[in-house]
């Protein structure tokens, strides 16, 4: 199965734009590339997903690499809300094992 | 809105006992999955099931089962529990495909003494 690679933790200002990164370098010409958050106390909810163009949702932007060997979730403006842990998977017609690894921790400061 | 629950927010249970953690979806869902989260691993997934009665092993599947009698319902058995099974437990659903987003329930945090 493809896997991704996040950065542990990252740390942004409040109203401040976020980038977090993913790297797929194994990805399949048929994943898509979601991106979840948790919340403490939460289970995962889903974010943004897409599989080649870039994505744009109420909630936050999806930018993918031409050779969509990695990904960034950008968050316009960080509000304290949006302190979570982001998660990128990849998610394939042919398989069904979706493996979330660690994710990155965001710590959004006042 | 949409729902995925998980019979138990919390459970206490002894070594040995034999546990049901129990998972009900509301959306017609093919896949359904369950995973646990222990600080610093991340969610690992232990089974998941892509149609009623069918079943595949995820990345964990030693000492737990699974039981998928019926489409909306999705349990997740440990035959005799152990300490290192205390984690949180959450479970997820969707439909096939891989531009179908994953829904999740709150989660089952389990302790074993």
């Amino acid at each position: 199965d493809a896997k991704t690679t996040q950065p542990n933790s990252m740390e942004s200002n409040e109203e401040e734009p976020v980038h977090l990164p993913c790297n797929h370098s194994t990805i399949s010409g048929t994943d898509y590339i979601h991106w979840y958050r948790q919340l403490p106390s939460q289970g995962p909810e889903y974010v943004i997903h897409g599989l080649t163009s870039n994505v744009n949702n109420r909630m936050a932007s999806l930018a993918i690499a031409e050779d969509r060997k990695s990904s960034t979730l950008i968050l316009h403006r960080a509000t304290l809300r949006d302190a979570a842990v982001y998660y990128c998977i990849l998610n394939s017609n042919s398989g069904y094992a979706l493996n979330f690894g660690k994710g990155t921790s965001l710590l959004v400061t006042p | 809105d949409v729902k995925v629950t998980q019979s138990s927010r919390y459970l206490v249970k002894r070594t040995g006992e034999k546990v049901f953690l129990e998972c009900v979806q509301d959306m017609d869902h093919e896949n359904m999955f369950w995973y646990r989260q222990d600080p610093g691993l991340g969610l690992r997934l232990i089974y998941f099931s892509y149609d009623v009665k069918m079943k595949e092993k995820g990345d964990i599947p030693e000492g737990y089962s699974v039981s998928r009698e019926k489409k909306e319902r999705f349990s997740l058995i440990l035959e005799s529990a152990s300490t290192n099974q205390t984690s949180m437990y959450l479970c997820a659903s969707s439909f096939p495909g891989g531009n179908e987003k994953l829904f999740f329930g709150s989660g089952t945090q389990l302790s074993v003494l």
